[in-house]
């Protein structure tokens, strides 16, 4: 069975750092590129950043380049998303997804998120 | 960026009326990057239909994608009380990928 499982969200100050991390299981995590999607409250679902299979390709929304950066560790089965520079409008419960990337291309699995609130 | 848009943004109905969910892209997409999720607070959001009409694993049958080039629409054929939720599409044949803004499905 495939699972996505995030931690590593909190409460962080304006201007703060938090790592994500997404554990994957049930699949071979090396042969899948992954994603991260937020929901701010009250707000519809925003992609955030994508990372290829292997790692060497890496894309970031405008509002989080230069601040957040993806990563994997294929040998751990785990995504990464690091968070710098934290702002008010970062608050978001923050997903991880898997892409099914053949014929069709699209997030086939998603975890269940973990929430990031950036306050003072 | 391809923006999707999705209409209306709240459609209130009751169980087993028939929904239909609109999205539109601001350019054409090819059918194969266009999916649909439903996503209900506090759960991972669940994929109903990829490739604009293909079903998901589970996905039960009164649940239809249908559309190409800039209009794409899910329909619900009779609403069970599970199905009041949020829905997206999503467009991932361009970078950046995007979400349309969600249409809320309510009793």
């Amino acid at each position: 069975e495939v699972q996505l499982v995030e931690s590593g969200g909190g409460l962080v100050q304006p201007g703060g750092s938090l790592r994500l991390s997404c554990a994957a299981s049930g699949f071979t995590f090396s042969a899948y590129a992954m994603r991260w999607i937020r929901q701010a409250p009250g707000k519809g679902l925003e992609w955030v950043s994508a990372i290829s299979d292997s790692g060497s390709s890496t894309y970031y929304a405008d509002s989080v380049k230069g601040r957040f950066t993806i990563s994997r560790d294929n040998s751990k089965n785990t995504l990464y998303l690091q968070l710098n520079s934290l702002r008010a409008e970062d608050t978001a419960v923050y997903y991880c997804a898997r892409v099914y990337w053949g014929t069709y291309r699209y997030l086939d699995y998603w975890g269940q998120g973990t929430l990031v609130t950036v306050s003072s | 960026e391809i923006v999707l848009t999705q209409s209306p943004g709240t459609l209130s109905l009751s169980p087993g009326e028939r929904a239909t969910l609109s999205c539109r892209a601001s350019q054409s997409l090819s059918s194969s990057n266009l999916a649909w999720y439903q996503h209900k607070r506090g759960q991972a959001p669940r994929l109903l239909v990829y490739g604009a009409s293909n079903k998901a694993t589970g996905i039960p049958d009164r649940f239809t994608g249908s559309g190409s080039g800039t209009d794409f629409t899910l329909t619900i054929s009779r609403l069970e009380p599970e199905d009041f939720a949020v829905y997206y599409c999503l467009q991932s044949g361009s970078s950046p990928y995007s979400f349309g803004q969600g249409t809320k499905l309510e009793i």
